[in-house]
């Protein structure tokens, strides 16, 4: 079992540019949520993704969106870059819908923006 | 405001003795706790879960335990050894609607364990 992978590991953008991370759950997972994690930070919710909707979303703005597939992996999509996107963003999974279990987190995508 | 605090950012212990965590939380009304562990440069890992009716959970060197009245849990690591060191993080949930479940975490605590 892989685990929960992520893509790209690491990215370099400039302000005002576009990024798309993308993930893959856990084998057998079917929703998956994001994480904005800023140095020395507790990673904080962005949104939840469940049958292909966004089922809940935290304090982020619309720059922020995403999208989950067929296949349950999903991508998160930054719109506008700003300097403080700056973080590792990290994609967790977990089994049945609900969330209220164990995350299982991925190895994150560290974002630096220009 | 809702609020998470972990006792401090960072927790030197001599190897052996036994780690105690501590996480508070104001303006929340959880269905659980987890606890969480991550490396440098990694993601969390899940360590334990405790729901709200639950007053101790263990699993090996760890305990977890859920005082809803204090608002408060402690993460407690026995007989530590320099390779539990890492950041410690609290994470809250409560049911937000929908079916669904969302989870606020603290800031972490670094753990250090000295030889």
């Amino acid at each position: 079992d892989a685990g929960v992978t992520q893509s790209p590991t690491h990215l370099i953008k400039t302000r005002g540019q576009q990024v798309t991370l993308r993930c893959s759950p856990k084998s057998g997972h079917d929703t998956v949520s994001w994480y904005q994690q800023a140095l020395g930070q507790g990673p904080q919710f962005i949104f939840q993704y469940y049958e292909e909707e966004e089922r809940q979303r935290g304090n982020f703005p619309d720059r922020f969106s995403g999208h989950q597939f067929p296949n349950y992996s999903s991508e998160l999509n930054v719109n506008a870059l700003l300097l403080g996107d700056s973080a590792l963003y990290l994609c967790a999974s977990s089994p049945g819908g609900t969330g209220d279990n164990e995350q299982f987190f991925g190895p994150g995508t560290r974002l630096t923006v220009l | 405001s809702q609020k998470i605090e972990q006792n401090s950012e960072a927790l030197n212990i001599q190897e052996g003795k036994t780690a105690t965590l501590t996480c508070n939380y104001t303006n929340y009304s959880p269905a659980y706790l987890q606890w969480y562990r991550q490396d440098p440069g990694r993601g969390p890992v899940f360590l334990l879960l405790i729901r709200e009716n639950e007053k101790e959970k263990r699993k090996e060197r760890l305990k977890v335990t859920f005082d809803t009245t204090l608002k408060q849990s402690l993460f407690h690591i026995t007989a530590s050894q320099p390779a539990d060191s890492a950041t410690y993080l609290c994470a809250l949930d409560e049911y937000s609607g929908a079916g669904s479940y969302q989870l606020t975490f603290g800031k972490g605590t670094k753990l250090s364990v000295i030889p």
